[in-house]
């Protein structure tokens, strides 16, 4: 399995702030990366696929990054609707595994 | 809309079966991958295994293999996963999503989750 390590795990943020989240694969994943919102007691959500491409209804306030090894979530102005935890995944396998996720709080 | 729906929580004593499911509507059932993804506190989002409803293709992940059986029923458009002998480390919520083919696969639409704690 391709191991993905997130970080940070958590991280304290106000509303308004420029948020940035990574993940490293263990191996080159090209730039099959997906990125995942979930928030307590909701299933998680497909934010970003293929490392950059923003799924449809989603803000534009979120965009993604990265190829190779090493990639980025970044919310360029962080919403209160934001306070989430974050996974990172990736689909170079077929089933692709997850980061530990990252949780934004207050 | 396209959804994917799931039974509901359950609450299980060590030994037990179980078969819970994950219902599609709004698409074309037969023609994506659904996936199982187990989530606990201890060691978060887990692939279990996929199934790709045409034709039953059945992949596990090792972890699983032997521990938990997918199944799928295109007549009702409905994935289902399932145990014979339930242990308290199976207590866990359960994700069905639908998964894409193809290079860059992602999974775009989630069941709400399926609670199940075992207990005696």
């Amino acid at each position: 399995d391709i191991r993905m390590t997130q970080s940070p795990t958590s991280l304290a943020a106000s509303a308004g702030d420029r948020v940035t989240i990574t993940c490293r694969a263990g191996q080159s994943i090209r730039n099959y990366v997906n990125w995942f919102q979930q928030k307590p007691g909701k299933a998680p959500k497909l934010l970003i696929y293929a490392a950059s491409t923003l799924q449809s209804g989603v803000p534009s306030r979120f965009s993604g990054s990265g190829s190779g090894t090493d990639f980025t979530l970044t919310i360029s102005s962080l919403q209160p609707e934001d306070f989430a935890t974050y996974y990172c995944q990736q689909s170079a396998d077929t089933l692709g595994t997850f980061g530990q996720g990252t949780k934004v709080e207050v | 809309e396209v959804q994917l729906v799931q039974s509901g929580a359950e609450v299980k004593k060590p030994g037990e079966s179980l078969k819970i499911s994950c219902k599609g509507s709004e698409y074309s059932f037969t023609n994506y991958w659904i996936g199982w993804v187990r989530q606990t506190p201890g060691k978060g989002l887990e692939w279990m295994g996929i199934i790709y409803p045409s034709n039953s293709d059945i992949r596990y992940s090792l972890s699983f293999q032997g521990q938990v059986t997918i199944s799928a029923d295109m007549s009702t458009n409905t994935a289902y996963l399932q145990w014979n002998s339930l242990k308290a480390s199976d207590t866990a919520t359960y994700y069905c999503m639908r998964r894409l083919s193809g290079l860059a696969w992602y999974m775009d639409v989630w069941g709400e989750g399926t609670t199940v704690t075992v207990s005696s």
